[in-house]
């Protein structure tokens, strides 16, 4: 069955950067992307870009561009998203989600996602 | 940017009521792309609908979409127990792809 397995919560301070990862399985990881979600603690979700698991092209939130960095490892179908100069408003839980994108197509709605990743920044 | 606005805020309902819930975009969303998500309280998303009207799988048939150009509606039927959740709509007609503010589906 298909999986997406994300990292443990991380405590940040401002300033600093953190990576997390999002292990996945049961499906073809080539053929799929990886989108990552944000959601401040009670608020609504926000698009924070997408990265191909077909040839690692990424497309990237214009208020995170130069923050942001979306890896992916295929040899081990891990997906992975680096956030520097992190900022109090940076708390939030980040998701990982799968979007279908081929070589040929790419259909952008997020059909399974991870559990969820707190990230708390905080002097 | 598109802008994703949705409605109402707060829909307090009882089981077994039809819910019926409004996202209206700022400028036509290309080829119907839009999805709707589930949130129940401290889990991760779930999606419901994609293309606007198409089912994603294991999803109920009380739960259907439809719309197109700026409008869009999600409704369910008839409300079970495990309905009463936070609704997002999303757009992915072109980047970025973002989400509405979310309606509150709650027990009357």
């Amino acid at each position: 069955q298909v999986q997406l397995v994300q990292s443990g919560a991380e405590v940040k301070k401002p300033g600093a950067s953190v990576k997390v990862s999002c292990r996945t399985s049961g499906y073809s990881f080539t053929t799929y992307g990886i989108a990552w979600v944000r959601q401040a603690p009670g608020q609504g979700l926000e698009w924070m870009g997408w990265i191909s698991g077909y040839n690692g092209n990424t497309d990237y939130a214009q208020n995170l561009q130069g923050r942001v960095t979306m890896t992916t490892d295929t040899s081990t179908r891990t997906g992975y998203m680096e956030l520097r100069s992190l900022r109090t408003d940076d708390t939030a839980v980040y998701y990982c989600a799968r979007l279908y994108c081929s070589s040929v197509t790419c259909y952008f709605h997020l059909d399974y996602w991870g559990q969820g990743t707190l990230v708390t920044v905080s002097s | 940017e598109i802008v994703l606005t949705q409605s109402p805020g707060t829909l307090s309902l009882s089981p077994g009521e039809r819910a019926t819930l409004s996202c209206r975009a700022s400028q036509s969303v290309r080829s119907t792309s839009l999805a709707w998500y589930q949130q129940q309280l401290g889990q991760a998303p779930r999606l419901l609908i994609y293309g606007a009207s198409s089912r994603a799988t294991g999803i109920p048939d009380r739960f259907s979409g439809s719309g197109s150009g700026t409008d869009f509606t999600l409704t369910i039927s008839r409300l079970e127990p495990e309905d009463f959740a936070v609704y997002y709509c999303q757009h992915y007609g072109g980047s970025p792809f973002t989400f509405g503010p979310g309606t509150k589906v709650d027990i009357k």
